[in-house]
């Protein structure tokens, strides 16, 4: 089992231009959720995906789309980037134990530069 | 979602045993204690998660009182290796959103 996987690892755009982040789950988790880190902060959290449906979101603004697939994996959208977009991404995925607590592991990011 | 509070760094030395104490006064009944650890540019890894008493795997325990409005997470004989950000969270048990607060920076001496 690979894990929480995302891609691309490193990623440079300009001022207003899309960007769109993958993600896909490990394996038998079926929600994700997508949170920005800020360089010496820790991470946002910005929305939640679970059955293709946003589930709940975090404090950003609608530039920030998802998609989640039926195959649990999903993407981030960011459109019209500014230049404090630029952070790393996490993905994380996670299912409900039998025992009431939340499995919940991240992927290793995806570092977004916005110049 | 529950508010927590634990301290911005701590030093310590290769062997020693590190507790990191964080504090959740307003933790519900249906909340969880959960333990990440960050390293520079990754994602947090899982590193324990309780509800209450005692909680231990293979690289950490989890202590959490009868009132639960703290917990502590023991790293035993720590090394180099270890040093990393470690985040405290609480959320209630069906609820998947984490929010992270400052973190604390551990950093091990040789």
């Amino acid at each position: 089992d690979a894990g929480v996987t995302q891609s691309p690892t490193h990623l440079i755009k300009t001022r207003g231009q899309q960007v769109t982040l993958r993600c896909s789950p490990k394996s038998g988790h079926d929600t994700v959720s997508w949170y920005q880190q800020a360089l010496g902060q820790g991470p946002q959290f910005i929305f939640q995906y679970y059955e293709e449906e946003e589930r709940q979101r975090g404090n950003f603004p609608d530039r920030f789309s998802g998609h989640q697939f039926p195959n649990y994996s999903s993407e981030l959208n960011v459109n019209a980037l500014l230049l404090g977009d630029s952070a790393l991404y996490l993905c994380a995925s996670s299912q409900v134990l039998a025992g009431g607590g939340i499995e919940q592991f991240f992927g290793p990011g995806t570092r977004l530069t916005v110049l | 979602l529950a508010k927590t509070t634990q301290p911005i760094s701590m030093d310590s030395y290769e062997g020693q045993e590190v507790n990191i104490t964080c504090s959740h006064n307003n933790i519900a009944t249906n909340d969880y204690i959960t333990w990440y650890q960050q390293f520079p540019s990754q994602g947090p890894r899982f590193i324990i998660q309780g509800y209450k008493t005692k909680v231990t795997n293979e690289v950490a325990s989890l202590f959490i009182p009868a009132d639960r409005k703290s917990s502590t997470l023991s790293l035993p004989r720590v090394s180099l290796s270890d040093t990393a950000v470690y985040y405290c969270l609480v959320r209630a048990g069906s609820a998947r959103q984490l929010t992270f607060g400052s973190g604390t920076q551990l950093t091990v001496l040789p």
